[in-house]
């Protein structure tokens, strides 16, 4: 199974509603990352985490990451139809030492005006 | 470069044919990462360059895959004798340092098709 896996797969919500994606993962890690895809191509870099994090916030986003239960959440705050994407956490694995990013398989949000 | 760019934007090859994809960095970013993403499915590691170290292969899922990059500058992507389960998004990005610590800029990808 992946290292980072996204739960939901599918999440459709209203504009001005809160967004919520969770990320479980199975190693031991430095940091977090969270990413936004829109139509299939460049992934955008939302926010990264470290280890010794437990929250960050940046404008509508808020992450959240419990390394006791190997997960995270994104947040997004009264979002808006330009919103819809698909969100990836993706984290290195200090286990293998391999340090390039594991991406998991995604939450595509979409967000209905 | 303002940012990371690929080319080509999309690419249709028969089968049997070799493909080369190219990747520029930005500039002074000493890491590049190459990725595929079938449809709807999540970003698949091939391999990662740092610096003047030798790259992490381990990604590569045969050995019809091979990349080279130059010092921190361009990197290309072969594929030879291309199949058809060989159609997805090749991405590549890059970051200032090799790692999980900075956050990776990505290219729009090239679109590979092989029919």
């Amino acid at each position: 199974s992946q290292q980072g896996e996204e739960d939901p797969q599918a999440l459709s919500i209203q504009e001005g509603e809160n967004a919520t994606m969770n990320c479980s993962y199975k190693t031991s890690i430095n940091n977090l990352q969270w990413y936004r895809q829109n139509s299939g191509r460049g992934l955008v870099h939302l926010i990264l985490i470290r280890s010794n994090e437990r929250e960050k916030h940046s404008g509508r986003l808020r992450v959240t990451l419990d390394t006791s239960k190997k997960s995270s959440s994104l947040l997004i705050t009264a979002s808006r139809a330009a919103d819809t994407a698909s969100y990836f956490c993706a984290t290195g694995n200090m286990d293998t030492g391999r340090r390039a990013l594991t991406f998991g398989s995604g939450t595509r949000l979409q967000v209905q005006p | 470069g303002a940012g990371v760019s690929q080319s080509p934007s999309n690419k249709v090859t028969e089968k049997g044919k070799d493909v080369e994809l190219r990747c520029d960095p930005i500039s002074g970013h000493t890491a590049l990462y190459w990725y595929r993403q079938r449809l709807g499915q999540g970003l698949e590691f091939l391999i990662y360059f740092q610096g003047n170290s030798a790259p992490d292969k381990s990604g590569l899922p045969s050995d019809r895959f091979s990349a080279e990059r130059t010092g921190e500058s361009v990197s290309t992507l072969t594929i030879q004798r291309t199949q058809q389960e060989d159609s997805a998004v090749y991405l590549c990005a890059s970051s200032l340092v090799q790692g999980d610590s900075y956050g990776y800029t990505f290219g729009s990808g090239t679109r590979l098709t092989v029919v």
